[in-house]
């Protein structure tokens, strides 16, 4: 138990769908990540957020839409997803940027 | 891409030290070595982290070379839960006043701890 949760831990979805994960952490922390780990390559990096306030975004397609309303909740939008997109999507917070990283267990998403 | 070069695989006989190497030759003065691991189809998990000297937590001790090219994850004695995916990487740590450094994962060594 790491202090971050993440819900849905599992999701399928048709490609018109719009569905939304979360990830709630009670660290304390100012930033928080989302990353995407397809199945067999390494954790691919693809948003940041700093005091609520994007700082990265990794070349990440339009189709998935970030939002943290507060330091403790992060929000992954997605709509109109391909079956590639299909993952293991991984929240993360830290006290700042540069400090240790703490992982959600993640959301095991399908696209159908 | 990853800063660190490890093994892709390692096998540990239950109850023995596992001991994993990881090359960072490129790493820089102000970058930390941090050590995470990833058990099947869960987040990763902080084992440890460090600058220059050896340091020891309750999961494992990193033993860093002096030049700090390169350094070694022991898990003192393996059990069958340390199965799992353990990703080296090296990276600016807080406190640096730098810009703000990608963490960047690997394909890591995925070990096998045989009863």
């Amino acid at each position: 138990e790491t202090g971050v949760t993440q819900t849905p831990r599992h999701l399928v979805m048709g490609m018109t769908n719009k569905k939304s994960l979360k990830c709630e952490q009670h660290l304390g922390h100012n930033a928080m990540y989302w990353y995407k780990q397809s199945a067999k390559k390494p954790l691919e990096l693809m948003f940041v957020y700093n005091f609520k306030e994007q700082t990265e975004n990794n070349s990440v397609p339009s189709r998935f839409s970030p939002e943290c309303p507060n330091s403790s909740h992060l929000f992954l939008h997605l709509h109109t997803l391909q079956p590639e997109d299909s993952a293991l999507y991984l929240c993360a917070s830290s006290q700042d940027p540069r400090d240790t990283q703490y992982f959600g267990p993640g959301t095991r998403l399908t696209v159908l | 891409d990853a800063k660190t070069t490890q093994p892709p695989s390692m096998d540990c006989a239950e109850g023995r030290a596992a001991n994993l190497p990881c090359n960072h030759s490129t790493i820089s003065g102000n970058e930390y070595v941090y050590w995470y691991r990833q058990i099947h189809s869960q987040g990763p998990q902080y084992i440890i982290h460090g600058l220059k000297n050896n340091e020891t937590n309750e999961m494992a001790s990193l033993i860093i070379t002096e030049d700090r090219k390169s350094s070694t994850l022991i898990l003192p004695h393996a059990t069958l839960r340390d199965t799992a995916v353990y990703y080296c990487i090296v990276r600016v740590a807080f406190g640096v006043e730098t810009s703000y450094d990608k963490v960047i994962f690997g394909p890591g060594t995925s070990l096998s701890v045989i009863p």
